[in-house]
This record gives C-alpha cells, sequence and structure tokens, in this order.
C-alpha cells in the first residue's frame, strides 16, 4: 500500500493565483485532514472529512476549501493565493475501531507538499 | 479550546544517553496523546501513543508516560542513537478525531 499520497511536492504560486493540492488514501479510512506546518510550529488543522460528502472546518480554514466526493481523494483548494499561505501542507487519514465512532487511531500523514506564493 | 505546550524546543545529547521531551495539555476531556517522529523533508509518523486509562507504555527504547492530575506527558528515549535525530511532536485529541499539536523538539544525537 502506497498509504497516503499527496502531489505536486512543491509549488511557487504568484499572489492572486489558485491551485488544487491533491491527496489520496488508500487505506479505505474514512477520517481525512488537512494541516499546514509553519516554521517552528505544530500542525496546524485546517479541514477535516468524517466521509464522503462531509467536511468540516478545523482551526484555520480561511482562505481554503475542500470536497470529498470519494473515500480516496480529499483535495485542498486555494482560490487566491495569499503570502500568509506559504507553508508546508499535510494530508492525514484514520480509520475508527469497529462500533466506535469517537475511537482513538492513529492519523497517517502523507510527505507535505511545500507551497510558496511569492 | 485544547493548548499543548512542548519543551525543550531543542535537545542536544551524546549517543547513548537517554532523551525526554515533556508536554502540557489545558483540557481535562482529552483522552489520547500520540507522539510523532518528523524527518526532514518527510511527513510526521507515529512512534508511540497512549490513551487516558493508561498511566505508561513501552515499546523497545521509547516509553511514554502520563500523569493526568498534573495534565502532562513525556517521551523517553533510551539509548539514543544518531538515526533518533528528528523532530518530535506530542499532541492531544480534545474532541471527535482532532489533534492539537505542541510545537517540536528538534532532538540532535551526537556520536
Amino acid at each position: 500500500n502506497a498509504g497516503v499520497t499527496q502531489t505536486p511536492k512543491f509549488r511557487i504560486l504568484k499572489i492572486g493565483q489558485s491551485m488544487t493540492l491533491q491527496c489520496a488514501q488508500d487505506m479505505n479510512h474514512n477520517y481525512m485532514y488537512w494541516y499546514r506546518q509553519d516554521p517552528g510550529m505544530g500542525l496546524k488543522l485546517i479541514y477535516y472529512s468524517v466521509g464522503a460528502g462531509i467536511t468540516d472546518k478545523g482551526e484555520v480554514p480561511n482562505g481554503y476549501n475542500v470536497s470529498r466526493s470519494t473515500t480516496e481523494d480529499f483535495p485542498l483548494r486555494l482560490e487566491l493565493a495569499a503570502p500568509s499561505q506559504t507553508s508546508v501542507y499535510f494530508c492525514a487519514s484514520s480509520t475508527t475501531s469497529r462500533g466506535t465512532v469517537n475511537s482513538n487511531q492513529p492519523q497517517h500523514f502523507g510527505d507535505g507538499t511545500r507551497l510558496s506564493i511569492l | 479550546g485544547e493548548n499543548v505546550e512542548q519543551h525543550p524546543s531543542t535537545l542536544s545529547v551524546q549517543e547513548g544517553d537517554s532523551a525526554v521531551i515533556k508536554c502540557t495539555y489545558s483540557d481535562s476531556a482529552s483522552n489520547y496523546f500520540p507522539w510523532y517522529k518528523q524527518e526532514l523533508g518527510k511527513g510526521p509518523q507515529l512512534i508511540i501513543d497512549i490513551r487516558s486509562n493508561v498511566g505508561e507504555k513501552k515499546d523497545q527504547r521509547i516509553a511514554v508516560t502520563l500523569n493526568k492530575t498534573a495534565k502532562h506527558f513525556s517521551l523517553h528515549i533510551t539509548e539514543t542513537q544518531p538515526e533518533d535525530s528528528a523532530v518530535y511532536f506530542c499532541a492531544a485529541k480534545l474532541s471527535f478525531q482532532k489533534l492539537v499539536f505542541g510545537t517540536g523538539t528538534r532532538l540532535l544525537v551526537s556520536p
């Protein structure tokens, strides 16, 4: 299994441009997440999804949009890129224990997309 | 909301020494505490986790302890090796699968 795959690995955008960061997982996980990581900081949750067709805001959602049309894919959209969105973006996925809604299952991360906005 | 503080921000040890990284959390309802290792250019990888019904967990050279009363948990690495050099993150789960991360500890193990 490939696990969580993120594309592209690197990207430079101009202010005002838009782009979509791709994330795919092959573990049949129902939960997926998008985080950003700024230098010297921990990961901040942008958006998450508990299943196809269901998404919700995390801690820092402004300037981003997501969709979840399939279990496998969870793309992150930047509509009007701003310098403050320069960061490393990580996608993650997790599952739940059978019969348990709020279970504690580890999140599996991709290797990130490094985005610079100039 | 939940807040997780992590110390130290950098830690240098000699190969073979032990390393300890400490985290505190603010929300007593948090019940899951994973630790992640992040190598340069890679995503975080889970190395160990602990649930609130357990006080200590070990996996070979790695152990985690949890003090629910004081709301802090620690990562212990014994017999450190150069390949342990990385950034380590603690996290706490506040509610339905939402992890809150600490700011990370850069561990350097010198041969």
